[in-house]
């Protein structure tokens, strides 16, 4: 089963306008990190936003927030005022731990959106 | 400011060759990881290093070798390129630590790799 879900392949959004990126997660693991990412056509990937699996409030960053609703399994990416620069590949990915609630940190991603935004 | 520099952007070799991917960081990072990215499947981690000389096989590692002689150089070898390895590579490093902790995996700038 796929560990996080982008049923998003594209999405477009008016400059000035605000978009959301949808990112379901499956895991059983009660401790874990979800993570957005921007990927330019350059191909580096910039990280935008971080929710831990214990935060009471939905993480911010600028013109970023995270829709975190835990029951549902869902971390959507809310991007305010977009901007023609936010035109990329986003990627949603997740941070399980291992026992004794360490982790080596590796990333699970989900397939990406691409988002591109019109004048 | 953190930096993972990958030794090449764009890199040609020929089928059979044995193929070095170099990557490197600056901030000391325990963990390292060598990723594939190919389109509509996202990421997919290859191998990953918790620590000098130890490593672990990700999600995808038949075909491909590892090695991590210092901490900061984490190396991926493909010991006889097919074609079917044609992709684009990334590497990450980040800080070990719980898994509810805000460690942000770095990357570098990718290597796209044709086998041909």
């Amino acid at each position: 089963a796929q560990k996080i879900t982008q049923t998003q392949p594209g999405m477009f959004v008016q400059e000035k306008e605000a978009v959301t990126l949808d990112c379901t997660y499956d895991t059983s693991d009660p401790s874990y990190g979800l993570f957005w990412y921007k990927q330019p056509s350059s191909g580096e990937m910039i990280f935008l936003i971080y929710q831990g699996s214990y935060d009471q409030q939905n993480a911010t960053e600028g013109r970023y927030s995270l829709n975190f609703q835990k029951a549902r399994k869902s971390a959507n990416l809310v991007i305010s005022a977009s901007q023609l620069g936010d035109s990329a590949m986003y990627f949603c990915a997740m941070r399980e731990g291992n026992a004794g609630g360490t982790s080596y940190g590796k990333l699970t991603f989900g397939q990406g959106t691409i988002l591109t935004v019109h004048p | 400011d953190v930096k993972v520099t990958q030794s090449s952007r764009y890199l040609v070799k020929r089928t059979g060759e044995k193929v070095f991917l170099e990557c490197v960081q600056d901030m000391d990072h325990e963990n390292m990881f060598w990723y594939r990215q190919d389109p509509g499947l996202g990421l997919r981690l290859i191998y990953f290093s918790y620590d000098v000389k130890m490593k672990e096989k990700g999600d995808i590692p038949e075909g491909y070798s590892v090695s991590r002689e210092k901490k900061e150089r984490f190396s991926l070898i493909l010991e006889s390129a097919s074609t079917n390895q044609t992709s684009m590579y990334l590497c990450a490093s980040t800080r070990a630590g719980g898994s509810t902790t805000k460690n942000i995996q770095y990357f570098g700038a990718g290597t796209r790799l044709s086998v041909l």
